[in-house]
């Protein structure tokens, strides 16, 4: 199984400052013949299911913010939130889905500082 | 629009099985995996397995193979998850999800609780 590390648990933001995450694949999620990373981002708030902000580790979905960014190839990667805003406290996760178990980072909590 | 309507919240004595339902609806049924996934209380996601609803196909991860079933109606485009043997370590909000790239659309998630 592919194993996600997310980095760091929590992360604690002033309001309008740049927020990052990181999250490291235990192989590579590239796949060579079309160099895609299937690698994405979800964000989730308390009682409901995530929501997809990034797939392809790099493409924002629609309707996603821009402050939303996704970077990295192969078993690292980023997401960044340039100017966090009020509503954006939440949990992020990063998943893969290269293979089969899909599996999961273990979460990134961001507050306000 | 498309939606994932799921059954409601179940508790269970451990031993018990649970079926979780998951009523898909805005899109053809038959052409996109349904995936489940599960998040224990304050914990984070674990894939359980997708199934193939035009042809009933599912590959379920190895921590659940022996005690999970995922089935399909196609006359209701309903997509089923059945665990058995339940411990207290279920306990958690299963999820049906579907996507091509990365899970867009997800269920309401379904609580299981199993305790005696």
């Amino acid at each position: 199984d592919i194993v996600m590390t997310q980095s760091p648990d929590s992360l604690a933001v002033s309001l309008g400052e740049r927020a990052t995450i990181n999250c490291k694949s235990s192989q590579s999620v590239l796949y060579t013949s079309n160099n895609k990373n299937y690698l994405a981002w979800y964000q989730q708030k308390p009682g409901q299911p995530p929501k997809l902000l990034i797939y392809l580790a790099s493409t924002r979905e629609s309707g996603v913010p821009d402050r939303f960014s996704g970077s990295g190839s192969g078993t690292n990667f980023t997401l960044t939130i340039s100017s966090l805003q009020a509503e954006d406290v939440a949990v992020y996760y990063c998943q893969q889905y290269y293979n089969i178990p899909r599996t999961f980072g273990g979460g990134t909590k961001v507050e306000f500082k | 629009q498309v939606q994932l309507v799921q059954s409601g919240a179940e508790v269970k004595k451990p031993g018990a099985s649970v079926k979780v339902s998951c009523k898909a609806s805005g899109y053809t049924f038959i052409s996109y995996e349904i995936n489940w996934i599960r998040q224990a209380p304050g914990q984070g996601f674990e894939w359980m397995g997708w199934m193939n609803p035009k042809n009933g196909n599912t590959d379920y991860a190895q921590s659940f193979q022996g005690r999970v079933i995922m089935t399909r109606d196609t006359s209701t485009n309903t997509a089923y998850m059945e665990l058995n043997s339940l411990r207290s370590d279920d306990t958690a909000v299963y999820y049906c999800a579907r996507g091509a790239s990365g899970l867009y659309y997800w269920g309401q998630g379904t609580l299981v609780a199993v305790s005696s």
